[in-house]
């Protein structure tokens, strides 16, 4: 079984501000992992995904994440928000012979001008 | 290349009736998935279903259920309505159960 803790329930920040959303997971099977952005009245949109390979994954939007496995984590990153980043954004994790994923709690980006 | 689509978009329901939601899964996909995402609650498992059989099942009633038809398309029913119903559930399909999941908009049920 797995697990994710999105260690932020909101996080704002100020537009052209560098942001970390911060995602730790647990799981006694090796994994993928996801980062899901959602916009209001709206499914989910795949930002990025580490399945194998380097850490460091780039996304859509100018996000990328970093895998570190001896933490267990998976902080997603972007340099310069924007208020059009302004959403929900949720970790998730998916044992690598498993079919559902397990979704965090969910993190809510709000970007100031 | 189509997305995800689920109907209907919104559903008003009473308690005890019955609700019927839909999902077609992009092209070539064949797993698709069902989750709950009610008020502050996050996203909850529903159900997995792949190759037309339901492959995992999230800790739900079993008033909730669903099924796979054979152009994987996929209907989830819901008997017996609460008002804890009430949440957006959100169906997402893969390719394979080792590719990301691609989710469609949500069908929105009310139970009043």
């Amino acid at each position: 079984a797995q697990s994710v803790t999105q260690l932020d329930s909101q996080v704002p920040v100020f537009e052209e501000a560098p942001v970390e959303l911060r995602c730790n997971y647990s799981s006694s099977v090796s994994v993928y992992l996801f980062w899901y952005v959602q916009y209001p009245n709206q499914g989910l949109q795949l930002l990025l995904k580490y399945l194998s390979g380097s850490t460091l994954v780039k996304g859509i939007n100018g996000f990328e994440a970093e895998f570190n496995k001896s933490q267990t984590s998976f902080h997603l990153r972007k340099p310069s928000v924007h208020i059009s980043d302004t959403a929900e954004y949720f970790c998730a994790v998916k044992g690598t012979n498993a079919g559902k994923s397990t979704f965090g709690d969910g993190t809510t980006l709000t970007v100031k001008p | 290349e189509a997305g995800v689509t689920q109907s209907p978009t919104h559903l008003i329901k009473t308690r005890g009736q019955q609700a019927t939601l839909r999902c077609s899964p992009i092209s070539g996909h064949t797993s698709v998935y069902w989750y709950q995402q009610a008020l502050g609650l996050g996203l909850q498992f529903l159900l997995w279903y792949d190759e037309g059989e339901e492959r995992n099942r999230g800790n739900f009633p079993p008033r909730f259920s669903g099924r796979q038809f054979p152009n994987y398309s996929s209907e989830l029913n819901v008997n017996a309505l609460e008002l804890e119903d009430s949440a957006l559930y959100l169906c997402a399909s893969s390719r394979d159960s080792n590719q990301p999941q691609h989710f469609g908009d949500g069908t929105r049920l009310s139970i009043l």
